[in-house]
């Protein structure tokens, strides 16, 4: 089946500091990504949506400044939180839709999770 | 816009129990439905994903239903294991041009020994 890496699995940060997730869909290629955050117990919140080549589309709410989202290549996106503070602490899921075939479909990664000191 | 309700919120059973997961979900309008698994600080892992067209789907123990026009699935599990411990998502997908994701709250399963 499609595998979709994400990584780090779990960083730690002091307030301030910015912190980059990359997304990578290893035996398929995906124009579009997606980023999504989870609170304990939460469900999980899509934040926005990255298409390789163009600008991601944030979510209502979503601080497009804070969190910078980089799709330079049909396997990578990245996510970067800048200036991180502790209330940024959550875990972060990534998801990629293959191109061309199977469109209707979304393989996750096995998620980052942040805590800012 | 999909809202997503899963009953029960959360279910502890003992081993060996065959069980019952429902999810409704508003919008009917639906290209498929996902059920995922996701374990305490994990990511998801894909358990069952059925096509609009059709009823039901099932893998090994798990066999999930689709009543697309009603707007409800139901994942059954057979014969838990305490590794079936989790929490259980069910995710309709619009699809078109939108490939947006709902996710509700899930159920936690926790399955003891």
């Amino acid at each position: 089946g499609a595998v979709v890496s994400q990584h780090p699995s779990w960083v730690i940060c002091k307030s301030g500091t910015s912190v980059k997730i990359e997304c990578r869909s290893l035996d398929f290629q995906a124009t579009t990504m997606f980023w999504y955050r989870q609170f304990p117990k939460q469900s999980l919140m899509l934040m926005a949506t990255s298409n390789e080549g163009s600008k991601a589309t944030y979510e209502q709410g979503v601080e497009k400044d804070k969190f910078l989202i980089n799709h330079a290549s049909l396997t990578l996106s990245t996510l970067t939180v800048t200036s991180a503070h502790p209330e940024d602490s959550s875990f972060y899921i990534c998801s990629a839709r293959p191109s061309g075939r199977t469109k209707n479909i979304q393989y996750f990664g096995a998620g980052t999770r942040l805590s800012v000191l | 816009k999909q809202e997503v309700t899963q009953i029960p919120a959360a279910l502890s059973v003992p081993e060996g129990e065959n069980l019952v997961l429902n999810c409704s979900f508003t919008d009917s309008a639906i290209y498929n439905l996902q059920w995922f698994r996701q374990d305490p600080g994990k990511g998801l892992t894909s358990l069952l994903l059925i096509q609009s067209s059709q009823r039901e789907q099932t893998s090994g123990r798990l066999n999930a239903s689709l009543d697309k026009s009603s707007g409800r699935s139901t994942l059954y599990i057979a014969a838990s294991q305490p590794g079936d411990s989790a929490t259980y998502l069910c995710v309709p997908f619009r699809g078109g041009s939108n490939y947006k994701l709902t996710f509700g709250k899930g159920t936690l399963l926790t399955v003891n020994p």
